[in-house]
């Protein structure tokens, strides 16, 4: 089982659409989560950080269920430069701050 | 403030040549990560550095790859021979400090493609 799994994608939502990725992760030690974008033949950027409390950033929403080990990030009206990959990262702070990446999930957004 | 630097951008080798990567990472910064990504997948991670010391290098192929960072800054990829499936975009990473959780800033990457 990989250590970072993800919906398989492509996800193809018009304008305006809210759109939701999952991502489970495998090792209860995990400590600390992101979101991560990356644009066509361009290199991963950070979103957003995921706290346990939930955490909000303009149309972005981040949520993490330790119990689950599931994060999910919510993007509303959605935009046409919404479109990218989005990748879920685990940072694995009792391995010296080990950074794993899921696969991605493609995002594309129509008008 | 400047980025993580990588070169060259492109390489196209034939397989069993060799080939190596630079990176200089965002200054300051004691972590240093090289990823692999192959098109349509998620970012490998093949090796950590915390200054010039290993943190992680269990993914990394070392029968034909290996990387060094001797003087804590500055850090090479090589690989020796190369192989079909070596094919993707190496990554180069950095951080300010794991123990804090900051943000991970990537570099344009090297493309490789191995004929």
């Amino acid at each position: 089982r990989k250590e970072v799994e993800q919906d398989p994608g492509p996800f193809n939502v018009p304008e305006g659409a809210t759109v939701a990725f999952n991502c489970t992760y495998s090792n209860s030690a995990s400590q600390s989560f992101f979101w991560y974008r990356q644009d066509c033949r361009k290199e991963p950027k950070l979103l957003m950080s995921v706290y346990s409390s939930g955490n909000e950033d303009g149309r972005f929403t981040a949520q993490l269920n330790r119990a689950s080990q599931y994060i999910s990030l919510l993007i509303r009206d959605s935009k046409l430069s919404d479109s990218a990959t989005y990748l879920c990262v685990v940072n694995k702070l009792n391995q010296g701050g080990k950074l794993i990446f899921g696969q991605g999930t493609e995002l594309s957004v129509k008008p | 403030e400047a980025g993580v630097a990588q070169s060259p951008r492109y390489k196209i080798i034939e397989k069993r040549q060799s080939v190596a990567f630079w990176c200089n990472p965002i200054s300051g910064h004691a972590t240093l990560y090289w990823y692999q990504q192959i098109l349509g997948q998620g970012p490998k991670l093949l090796i950590q550095f915390q200054n010039n010391g290993v943190v992680d290098d269990s993914q990394l192929p070392k029968d034909r790859f290996s990387a060094e960072r001797l003087k804590g800054v500055d850090s090479t990829l090589k690989i020796q021979p190369a192989k079909l499936e070596d094919s993707a975009v190496y990554l180069c990473a950095s951080s300010l400090d794991t123990v804090q959780t900051t943000e991970a800033f990537f570099g344009q990457g090297t493309r490789l493609t191995v004929v």
